[in-house]
């Protein structure tokens, strides 16, 4: 079946600009999660959907970033007056339930000048 | 606060050699599972293995085997007979079964096999 899809594959903007980077998790998965990746951080997470559960939004590094997900599947993530630290790849992942493996997608590629 | 550790930053193999990639963990909680995920050039993490916080039984999958020791809190996972196609980044996370059951990654290894 299909997997973890994300869009763009690669975005680049200007600092100050506004970004939304969209994931389609896999078909029935009621998990969705969303990480970065970065030079100097690592892999790090960010926020978390559970079903209709309101979202844990703990690993967000500043206000500027926030995250929905319409329908209990499509998510978007939406990065506010983007800054050059936000440059990273941004990792979509789903899973059956929050106890279940995570399946990544292809990830977006974020540059910001 | 759970933490994992790959010491090895980069390791480079020769073709058909044997490689095995380290990975040390740290959580308080006695209900966990590891995850060993690969990361080729084209980004996608692919998922390899999970292993739950009760079951120490080693697991082999073709070329690829994985020991799980809670004495010595490490999960690490060997390649016999190595090829090409196995040079990428291999990340070792950990998650466990309370809040948000984020996971928790090394920082991963970067596998070169040379032809």
């Amino acid at each position: 079946g299909a997997g973890v899809s994300q869009s763009p594959s690669n975005k680049v903007t200007e600092k100050g600009k506004d970004v939304e980077l969209r994931c389609d998790p896999i078909s029935g998965h009621t998990a969705l999660y969303w990480y970065r990746q970065s030079l100097g951080q690592g892999l790090e997470f960010l926020i978390y959907f559970q079903g209709n559960s309101a979202p844990d939004k703990s690993g967000l590094p500043s206000d500027r970033f926030s995250a929905e997900r319409t329908g209990g599947s499509v998510s978007t993530l939406t990065i506010q007056r983007t800054q050059q630290e936000d440059s990273a790849v941004y990792l979509c992942a789903s899973c059956q339930g929050a106890r279940e493996t995570q399946y990544f997608g292809p990830g977006t590629r974020l540059l910001v000048l | 606060a759970q933490k994992v550790t790959q010491a090895q930053t980069e390791i480079s193999v020769v073709e058909k050699e044997d490689v095995t990639l380290d990975c040390v963990y740290e959580t308080r909680d006695t209900t966990y599972y590891l995850f060993w995920y690969k990361q080729p050039p084209s980004g996608e993490l692919v998922f390899l293995i999970r292993r739950n916080s009760f079951d120490e039984q080693n697991e082999i999958s073709g070329r690829y085997s994985w020991n799980f020791q809670k004495s010595t809190s490490s999960f690490n996972f060997t390649i016999t007979a190595s090829q090409v196609v196995d040079s990428a980044v291999y990340f070792c996370a950990l998650r466990t079964n309370f809040g948000n059951e984020k996971l928790t990654f090394g920082t991963g290894t970067r596998l070169t096999i040379i032809p």
